[in-house]
């Protein structure tokens, strides 16, 4: 799987967009975008996945270069809640590596009243 | 009530008894995997299953044992606890479809510490 090089630690004003960059320079076409995200001692949530068009559900963004290799998760509102650890992995769907996920440091978004 | 319950949430045990951490998902996924987190450090894959019947180490699988007898359930066994083994064990599944629709979903975790 291809690694992903994030910011350790990034800080956002509640209400205010929250956007987290990640470079993933030697993805792979067949590899997919992930977002997870772990509010402290929980485990990891799902939040968004992409493969080359940006995407959108009901909690973020996901805007990914037409190149590939970086993408910049979006959280269009933060709240106080939003505060966590967030994960950007690049992995394929299936084959010998299952899909398995291998998380970096990620980066820690504090969002602040 | 449907999901991915672990069991215990916390344990405390002694270096050389042997434990069992219980993963239960009620989604019929065909993936389950284990996972280890210790303090101030990322997620590390301990093993996987693509299967009843079928599983296969990950990044840190020494010292532990998996089986899965049924899909549903896939117990992770310490052998002779050492306090090195001391961290949170998280348990997730997903779905055997080609594309990973909606990703992994994890357990809520299992503290243990090794005394």
């Amino acid at each position: 799987d291809a690694k992903t090089t994030q910011p350790p630690s990034m800080d956002c004003a509640e209400g205010r967009a929250a956007n987290l960059p990640c470079n993933h320079s030697t993805i792979s076409g067949n590899e997919y975008v992930y977002w997870y995200r772990q509010i402290h001692s929980q485990g990891p949530q799902y939040i968004i996945h992409g493969l080359k068009n940006n995407e959108t559900n009901e909690m973020a963004s996901l805007i990914i270069t037409e190149d590939r290799k970086s993408s910049t998760l979006i959280l269009p509102h933060a709240t106080l809640r939003d505060t966590a650890v967030y994960y950007c992995i690049v992995t394929n769907a299936g084959g010998t590596s299952y899909g398995k996920l291998t998380f970096g440091q990620g980066t820690i978004l504090t969002v602040h009243p | 009530d449907a999901g991915i319950t672990q069991s215990p949430r916390y344990k405390i045990t002694e270096t050389g008894r042997q434990v069992t951490l219980m993963c239960h998902q009620t989604w019929s996924h065909s993936y389950m995997f284990w996972y280890r987190q210790d303090l101030g450090h990322g997620l590390r894959l301990i093993y996987y299953s693509a299967a009843a019947d079928i599983t296969d180490k990950g990044e840190v699988p020494d010292g532990y044992v998996v089986s899965r007898s049924k899909t549903e359930n896939f117990p992770l066994t310490l052998e002779s606890a050492t306090r090195s083994q001391t961290s949170v064990y998280f348990c997730a599944s997903r779905t055997g479809t080609a594309v990973l629709a909606y990703g992994y979903t994890f357990g809520s975790g299992t503290r243990l510490t090794v005394v």
